[in-house]
């Protein structure tokens, strides 16, 4: 069974910090595929980033960067400069290869609320 | 440009009244989903569906029932709506499941309170 836990519950930061949002998983498939989705105060689900897990190069988009390591199953997203407009629940979410099993799907963490304060 | 449609946007039930979550993509896509979010919890997998007339259950099932007769529409029937089912639901599609990295799209959710 596949498993994602966002230790960090709640975070709250003034607007320009940088803030480093964790993200640990677990899985035995050796192909999977890793998300970040973000959920701003209106609700909706609005997909980030897809990284797979034979690619662990980081990324960097704009003011967003993600860091994956595979010896520590951890996929975290920093934002750097933080702006109020971030301020969001975060998710992340990891895929494993269709099994007809039952329970395919996005496995999600529980999700971490980011605060960013003026 | 509408994507995934659910209706409708928010809903109050009484304890054992029934009721059908809509859901509808124009993507053309294979797979389509069910997820349930509450507080501290995340989003679980309720049902799925690879493709039209074939459905599967996920990780909390009960209570719930689907039916995939077209590509483009995923309905969630509540038959006896329970407390434990006031959540807000959010429908996802994909393009296919056969690949673990198709990105899945959301719709804007259905807040559900059962009173």
């Amino acid at each position: 069974a596949q498993k994602v836990t966002q230790a960090q519950t709640e975070i709250s930061v003034v607007e320009k910090e940088d803030v480093t949002l964790d993200c640990v998983y677990e899985t035995r498939d050796t192909t999977y595929y890793l998300f970040w989705y973000k959920q701003p105060p209106s609700g909706e689900l609005v997909f980030l980033i897809r990284r797979n897990s034979f690619d662990e190069q980081n990324e960097i988009s704009g003011r967003y960067s993600w860091n994956f390591q595979k010896s520590t199953s951890s996929f975290n997203f920093t934002i750097t400069a933080s702006q109020v407009v971030d301020s969001a629940v975060y998710f992340c979410a990891l895929s494993v290869p269709y099994s007809g099993g039952g329970a395919d799907g996005l496995t999600f963490g529980k999700g971490t609320h980011l605060i960013i304060q003026p | 440009n509408a994507g995934v449609t659910q209706t409708p946007k928010f809903q109050v039930l009484k304890t054992g009244q029934s009721m059908t979550l809509q859901c509808a993509q124009d993507m053309n896509h294979e797979y389509m989903s069910w997820y349930r979010q509450d507080p501290g919890m995340g989003l679980r997998l309720i049902h799925y569906s690879v493709g039209a007339g074939i459905t599967d259950q996920g990780e909390v099932p009960n209570g719930y029932n689907v039916s995939r007769s077209t590509t483009e529409d995923f309905p969630l029937r509540l038959l006896s709506a329970a407390p434990s089912q006031t959540s807000v639901y959010f429908c996802a599609s994909s393009y296919s499941y056969r690949d673990p990295k198709n990105i899945q799209y959301f719709g804007a959710g259905t807040r559900l309170s059962v009173l």
